[in-house]
């Protein structure tokens, strides 16, 4: 049972381009979340996403940024325009479900974006 | 809102030494569920643990032990003679459930630094 897949690991990008980080949840788990995690800092909710749902982007800065989670196929966090700011670890996160019989959350292995 | 803290920014140990974690929390909810996750230098983060709100019972698992006190908000990580290996930065997290949606917030993390 593979874990949660996250590719690329390691994305480099020009400023203005755009960039797009996979993730493949855990066989049997329909939650996905994004977190960005700065130099130095811990980790910051950005998005949680079900099959073709966005339940919560609050943590999503306005522009530039999008997420989806389409029926098929994995979850795709979109980055236009990039910025130097936008360098960080993204790590990506799955769940079955919400409830009472929630497990840990399993984080894939994230994508290093460097903007140059 | 929910609120982790993790006041020790980085510690320094020599093998063999115990060593706690602290972290401290903040929330409204009755309902909630506590994590420890280990992020070694290589980037992946790693679930150590997941405790809800309505068990204290303390934790042990081979060198590693947790002690949930909701009295002082409180859900401490040790670690029992410490190795190398365990150098590393632990991320404490705290997930309510308003509405259902158990997402989880990190604190900055403390990183260990475990010295042969």
């Amino acid at each position: 049972n593979a874990g949660v897949m996250q590719n690329p690991r390691h994305l480099v990008r020009r400023r203005g381009q755009e960039a797009r980080l996979r993730c493949s949840p855990m066989k049997g788990h329909s939650h996905v979340y994004w977190y960005r995690q700065l130099p130095e800092e811990g980790l910051k909710f950005m998005v949680y996403l079900q099959k073709e749902n966005i339940i919560d982007e609050s943590g999503m800065p306005k522009e530039r940024f999008s997420a989806e989670f389409p029926k098929e196929g994995p979850s795709i966090l979109r980055i236009q325009q990039v910025v130097r700011g936008d360098s960080a670890a993204y790590f990506c996160a799955s769940s079955p479900a919400t409830g009472q019989d929630n497990y840990g959350y399993t984080f894939g292995s994230g994508t290093r974006l460097t903007v140059v | 809102a929910q609120k982790v803290t993790q006041a020790q920014t980085e510690i320094s140990v020599v093998e063999k030494e115990d060593v706690t974690l602290d972290c401290v929390y903040e929330t409204r909810d009755t309902t909630y569920y506590l994590f420890w996750y280990k992020q070694p230098p290589s980037g992946e983060l790693v679930f150590l643990i997941r405790r809800n709100s309505f068990d204290e019972q303390n934790e042990i698992s081979g060198r590693y032990s947790w002690n949930f006190q909701k009295s002082t908000s409180s859900f401490n990580f040790t670690i029992t003679a410490s190795q190398v290996v365990d150098s590393a930065v632990y991320f404490c997290a705290l997930s309510e459930a308003p509405g259902g949606s158990y997402i989880p917030t990190f604190g900055r993390g403390t990183s260990l630094i475990v010295h042969p």
